[in-house]
């Protein structure tokens, strides 16, 4: 089955500051890359997403890339803010079918 | 857009007995998906439920363990057995809707003592 990798695991920054986490996936078959925030006590929510016939996708504060051949994608989100201090979650899919979670990054963004 | 209940929000039980947990779509899907989430970690794949067909498991993840039922096309069930304090974690059911994002459950939160 599909291997998700995410790093870092815990990542500390100023607000005001860019943020960026990494993922690899190993099947090449994945086509659906989803972003998760999750607050603590609360369900996962979807803050961005990108699909393989695309290499980058933005949404305001928040991007995503995407390099295929190396099977790699990246969150970036720029001129953080407290709110955004979450732990985030990228996953990969084949067609929507089942989705493989990396293992999280816990991002603080300190005032 | 989905929404999605689950029943019941939280529950502690004793070692050995079992829990099964509700999920309730507001309209018609394919599949559904259950995860774990233990303390602190990612979500993990438990199995997919599809509606007239035996759920389809993941590796480390067995029916005798976690029987799924999927009566409808709105309703899946999740059963945790032979409860031990390793099961204690949140379980959440998801779906997809159109081909779009996934949709998440609030969670069931269980504590085996």
């Amino acid at each position: 089955g599909e291997n998700v990798e995410q790093h870092p695991s815990t990542l500390s920054v100023q607000e005001g500051d860019s943020a960026v986490i990494k993922c690899t996936y190993s099947d090449s078959a994945s086509n659906y890359f989803p972003w998760y925030k999750q607050e603590l006590g609360k369900r996962p929510q979807l803050i961005i997403d990108i699909r393989s016939n695309v290499g980058e996708k933005k949404d305001q504060r928040i991007a995503v890339t995407l390099n295929k051949t190396a099977k790699h994608f990246s969150l970036h989100i720029t001129e953080t803010q407290p709110e955004d201090s979450a732990v985030y979650f990228c996953a990969a899919s084949y067609n929507f079918n089942k989705f493989y979670f990396g293992s999280g990054t816990k991002l603080n963004v300190k005032p | 857009s989905a929404v999605i209940s689950q029943k019941p929000s939280r529950d502690i039980c004793q070692r050995g007995t079992s829990l099964t947990i509700q999920c309730q779509v507001d309209s018609q899907v394919t599949m559904m998906f259950w995860y774990r989430q233990q303390p602190g970690q990612s979500l993990t794949l438990i199995a997919t439920a599809n509606q007239g067909s035996e759920a389809t498991y993941e590796s480390g993840f067995v029916i005798d363990k976690f029987p799924i039922s999927r009566p409808n096309l709105t309703f899946s069930t999740l059963t945790v057995s032979n409860l031990s304090p390793e099961d204690s974690s949140i379980y959440l059911c998801s779906v997809n809707i159109g081909a779009d994002e996934q949709y998440f459950g609030p969670g069931t939160r269980l504590t085996v003592t």
